[in-house]
């Protein structure tokens, strides 16, 4: 069965980096775009970015541009998110979601996100 | 990109139908047939419950359902279920190769 486990989330202080990662399994990890996406406690859902399934494409949300990199290894079945100069506002549970095999364009954002990890959570405090 | 809108909170008695409403603007629920609808229970992670606007993944329930008129796209859940009391959360493709969610909606069955 399909599973994504978030992990590397913790307490860091602000303008700090931290690195998370996502370990998938039980699909063809290389044909899926793939999410991230964080809920800030007791609210809502805001998508965070995303990478097609060879690497080669990459988009954010404007509040992670420059400050977030997403990346994955075929090879490990891994996907990370790097998060640089981390303020309050990035805390956070992060999730990483399975899109649909996509070779560009809108069709990133077709079929909706089908498997969720459990989260990880992210705390940026002094 | 401003989050969609819906309502903060709707509820039903069990057997009853309730509709969710998620209002956007014309470069995203009203542009694109790429809205979806997630399931959020307490602790848990979102389960996807509709994709493109109204179509269900295997094993969800077809009690449920969406559609689209204008910039707004609604979910509509009927014979209301104990099991279907959670956070349900609206989002769309923006149009410019980023994706918005709306606030999410408390449902309650009362």
């Amino acid at each position: 069965q399909v599973q994504l486990v978030e992990s590397g989330g913790g307490v860091v202080q602000p303008g700090r980096s931290l690195r998370l990662s996502c370990a998938a399994s039980g699909f063809t990890f290389s044909s899926n775009t793939l999410h991230w996406v964080r809920q800030t406690p007791g609210k809502g859902l805001e998508w965070v970015a995303l990478i097609s399934y060879d690497g080669n494409n990459k988009y954010y949300a404007d509040s992670v541009k420059g400050r977030f990199t997403i990346s994955r290894d075929n090879s490990k079945n891994t996907l990370y998110l790097q998060m640089n100069s981390l303020r309050a506002e990035d805390t956070a549970v992060y999730y990483c979601a399975r899109g649909r095999y996509c070779s560009g364009g809108i069709c990133y954002f077709i079929g909706g996100f089908d498997y969720w990890g459990q989260g990880t959570l992210v705390t940026v405090s002094s | 990109q401003s989050a969609l809108t819906q309502p903060a909170s709707v509820s039903g008695s069990p057997g009853q139908s309730i509709t969710i409403s998620c209002t956007g603007t014309s470069s995203d629920v009203g542009g694109y047939n790429y809205v979806s609808w997630y399931q959020q229970h307490p602790g848990k992670a979102p389960k996807l419950m509709i994709y493109d606007v109204s179509n269900r993944p295997s094993g969800v329930s077809n009690r449920f359902s969406g559609s689209t008129s204008g910039n707004t796209a609604s979910l509509t859940i009927s014979g209301l279920q104990a099991e279907d009391e959670a956070d349900y959360y609206c989002s769309s493709y923006t149009g410019s190769s980023t994706l918005v969610f709306g606030g999410g909606t408390k449902l309650t069955v009362l």
